[in-house]
Formats: C-alpha cells, structure tokens, sequence
C-alpha cells in the first residue's frame, strides 16, 4: 500500500530539547516536503527536498533542519523547540513537487512545546 | 506564500444537499488540485484539474477552473454526512526554481443528517 509514515503522531516536549520527527515514503518518490497546519493559515511548507542530498528552504523555515540522506527518509529536526512551534505537522511525497500529480500525506504529527 | 484562497470559510448543510466551494489564486499555475482532510488527520487527493482543462468530474465531485478569473469551484452533490471534512485547493506553480503546492486555509464543511 503506498502511504507515508510519520513518527510520532503526538508530541508534548519541553522549550530547548531537540526532537525529530521522521518520514518515510514507500512509494520511490524524489520529491518531499514538510508543511506546518495552523489554525486559519492553511498549510505551509518549511522545507522541501527534490532528491536525495538536495533540500531547500519553504516559506517557513526557521527553527527547523531536514535532512534527505536517502531516498524513502525526509526528517524533520527541531534543534531547539519553541512554542511558536507548536503546530501540526505534514510529511508529503510526490513525484515531481506536485505538477500534474498528486501529493501523498502521511497523518500528521501533533507537536506542542511547553 | 499563500496562493489560493477558499471561500467560504466554514459551509454546513443538510444531507442531500449540494455543497460547493470556490477557490481563488493569484498567479499562473500549472494544474490546481482538490484534497480534504478529516478532523486533525492528513489530506487526501481528491482531483486534479490541469491548466487546459475547464472542468472534471469524479463521482459525486465536480471541479471546474476558470483560469481567466483564476478561480475553481468544487461541487459535491448529493451530500453525506460522511463528507463533513475541511477541503483545500491547491495551486501547483514553479517558482523560485522548483516546483510547490502552495495549499489555500480551507472551506470546513459540515454535513447535517
């Protein structure tokens, strides 16, 4: 089945103390991104990749790190959590960033710093 | 940047009912999408509509584009309560060097039995 795989779904942690939350896509996709939901914004993306090694900033990017060291694997990294960080998180993959295909989400991760 | 622009906000209607929302968005695009996410869960493809395409259909889903007006509106007939969701246009556009969907804040549909 193909999907997208977030890790943790929920999160409660502590202003300063680094957390990761991973992705991973079963479906060869070259393209992923992560996306913060808030309430009246919409989705907005931090980071995208289109490929292993190549990752670029969203519209959102502050206080966040990603890596993309293979192909299925897209974390996000918060190196020193705030709670204007808190939010919910999208991983999604696609085959090329969404032009005439679709983007796959996985189901979120709740993130709130305290 | 946020493209897209939903409208209205919030929609409650009886089941049965037609539910439609429109999407406006401001630059050119390549193709404009649908999803809908269920309360606090991850978004799901709905459809696509290319740029050269003024309308598509999926079921009980109609979306048309107007790309002159840049606008699209989403139709879902006959509605059930299982369609209470928030639904999302997307606008899928090259900018900046690389391709992006750039999602709208979303019309919350509630569906009455």
């Amino acid at each position: 089945e193909a999907q997208v795989t977030q890790n943790p779904r929920y999160l409660i942690t502590v202003t300063g103390k680094k957390l990761t939350v991973t992705c991973s896509q079963n479906m060869n996709h070259e393209y992923m991104s992560w996306y913060r939901q808030d309430p009246g914004l919409g989705l907005r993306q931090i980071y995208y990749s289109m490929n292993v090694e190549v990752t670029d900033k969203g519209d959102v990017p502050e206080g966040y790190k990603v890596s993309r060291k293979e192909k299925r694997n897209f974390p996000l990294i918060l190196e020193s959590p705030s709670p204007n960080q808190t939010s919910l998180y999208f991983c999604a993959s696609s085959l090329n960033g969404g032009v005439n295909t679709e983007a796959f989400f996985g189901q979120g991760t709740r993130l709130t710093v305290v | 940047s946020q493209q897209g622009e939903e409208d209205p906000q919030a929609l409650s209607i009886q089941e049965g009912e037609n539910a439609t929302m429109n999407c406006s968005y401001k630059t050119s695009i390549n193709n404009l999408q649908w999803y809908r996410q269920n309360s606090g869960r991850g978004l799901v493809h709905l459809i696509l509509i290319r740029s050269n395409e003024r309308e598509k259909h999926s079921g009980r889903l109609r979306v048309t584009l107007d790309t002159s007006k840049k606008s699209s509106s989403l139709l879902i007939t006959a509605s059930r309560a299982a369609d209470t969701a928030s639904y999302f246009c997307a606008t899928a556009e090259f900018s900046g060097g690389y391709n992006k969907l750039i999602f709208g804040a979303g019309t919350r549909l509630a569906v009455h039995p």
